[in-house]
């Protein structure tokens, strides 16, 4: 079946540093992928949706200079979080559409800021 | 913009025994209804889904119903095993674009 590799799955860094997250559709092409971020105990929140080619579409009260997505091809779409602190550690998630397998999502992302 | 509900919060249920989860959504034109079993420090995993043109639908030993007017689904697990133990989210979208999550329910399976 259709499968988004998530990398890294777990990364601790220094508060005021960025870190990258990558997600990568492996046997289909994306047209749209989501980014999620779920503290614990609590459902998935979307952050942003990217399209291809396209500037990323940001939720309410997410801030768009803070997390930076990039989606340059149709197989991957990264998002950087900048000048990262500790409030932002937390678990974030991909998720890709394609035909015809619909959603699939990623593994997901541990983030610890210290 | 749509917002979806999720009952219980946490299930324990015995070996066996069957567990229900039940979600009600807010946007009538939601079309597309997944349901996701997460297992800790991983990503969601779709285990059913049902679109609105359906009523039921099985696979095994998990089922998933839709009313469309009263505007709610359910997830019907039968003979439940511990490996069924997770948090269950259901989700709502509109021609397969955002998904709306519920809560989720944390769903224990004694032996």
């Amino acid at each position: 079946g259709a499968v988004v590799s998530q990398h890294p799955s777990w990364v601790i860094c220094k508060s005021g540093t960025s870190v990258k997250i990558e997600c990568r559709s492996l046997d289909f092409q994306a047209t749209t992928m989501f980014w999620y971020r779920q503290f614990p105990k609590q459902s998935l929140m979307l952050m942003a949706t990217s399209n291809e080619g396209s500037k990323a579409t940001y939720e309410q009260g997410v801030e768009k200079d803070k997390f930076l997505i990039n989606h340059a091809s149709l197989t991957l779409s990264t998002l950087t979080v900048t000048s990262a602190h500790p409030e932002d550690s937390s678990f974030y998630i991909c998720s890709a559409i394609g035909l015809p397998q619909g959603y699939t999502f990623g593994s997901g992302t541990r983030l610890t800021v210290v | 913009g749509e917002n979806v509900e999720q009952h219980p919060s946490t299930l324990s249920v015995q070996e066996g025994d069957s567990a229900v989860i039940k979600c009600t959504y807010s946007d009538s034109a939601s079309n597309y209804f997944p349901w996701y079993k997460q297992e800790l420090g991983k990503g969601p995993q779709l285990i059913i889904d049902i679109r609105s043109n359906v009523g039921e639908k099985k696979d095994q030993r998990i089922a998933v119903t839709l009313n469309k007017t009263a505007k709610h689904f359910s997830l019907h697990i039968t003979e439940t095993q511990p490996e069924d133990s997770a948090v269950y989210f259901c989700a709502a979208s509109k021609n397969d674009y955002k998904l709306s999550f519920g809560a989720g329910t944390t769903v224990t399976v004694r032996a």
